[in-house]
């Protein structure tokens, strides 16, 4: 019961920005854009999240659309370490323990 | 490093074995969660304890008992497992319903 769509596999060349997109288009007022990352056989590393405005951290750049149904991660300079299947997810800012629903992601792949 | 810790990181088990997944948290925060991940299948979530009570549990079946001794100590005791719950166990924590953090996982493979 995934809320967010998002394209099974990307390619990006090291040093290059990688630009991975979401939809997500019956998102609703209340309701948190997250990103996460899973590197092969390892816990889901937590990216970034916003809401209405863009947001940037150490990691990577959220840009989420005017009408919020759509955003994208930005990952500046790919390098190879950023291979990993890439989350969007959304979630209540209400209280209450929200279960996170990971969909199937994105594979990005990172090459040389 | 996310600080939540989990050991131990591999496990095998025979399906007579009771064995025990720790779970440990140095972020100060007040929510624990356990998570499973089968190949090929999105993670789901197990159980969600909050100020050491358990709040969910998303119908897991017995033989999978949680244990919430204080607020960064989480374990998943284990007894008469079957070779379809081999996966990647994995934990998180968070501070109210606010960001969770994982950690590396356990990779439990049932015999």
């Amino acid at each position: 019961d995934a809320k967010t769509t998002q394209p099974p596999s990307m390619d990006c060349a090291e040093g290059r920005a990688a630009n991975l997109p979401c939809n997500h288009s019956t998102i609703s007022g209340n309701e948190y854009v997250y990103w996460y990352r899973q590197i092969h056989s390892q816990g889901p590393q937590y990216i970034i999240h916003g809401l209405k405005n863009n947001e940037t951290n150490e990691m990577a750049s959220l840009i989420i659309t005017e009408d919020r149904k759509s955003s994208t991660l930005i990952l500046p300079h790919a390098t190879l370490r950023d291979t990993a299947v890439y989350y969007c997810i959304v979630r209540p800012s209400n209280t209450g323990f929200q279960k996170l629903v990971f969909g199937t992601g994105t594979r990005l792949l990172v090459s040389p | 490093e996310t600080g939540v810790t989990q050991t131990p990181r591999h496990l095998v088990m025979g399906m007579t074995n009771k064995k025990s997944l720790k779970c440990e948290q140095h972020l100060g925060h007040n929510a624990m969660y356990w998570y499973k991940q089968s190949a090929k299948k999105p993670l789901e979530l197990m159980f969600v304890y909050s100020l050491e009570e358990r709040v969910e549990n998303n119908s897991v079946p017995s033989r999978f008992s949680p244990e919430c001794p204080n607020s960064s100590h989480l374990f998943l005791h284990l007894h008469t497992l079957q070779p379809e719950d081999s996966a990647l166990y994995l934990c998180a924590s968070s501070q109210e319903a606010d960001t969770q953090y994982f950690g590396p996982g356990t990779r439990l493979t049932v015999l």
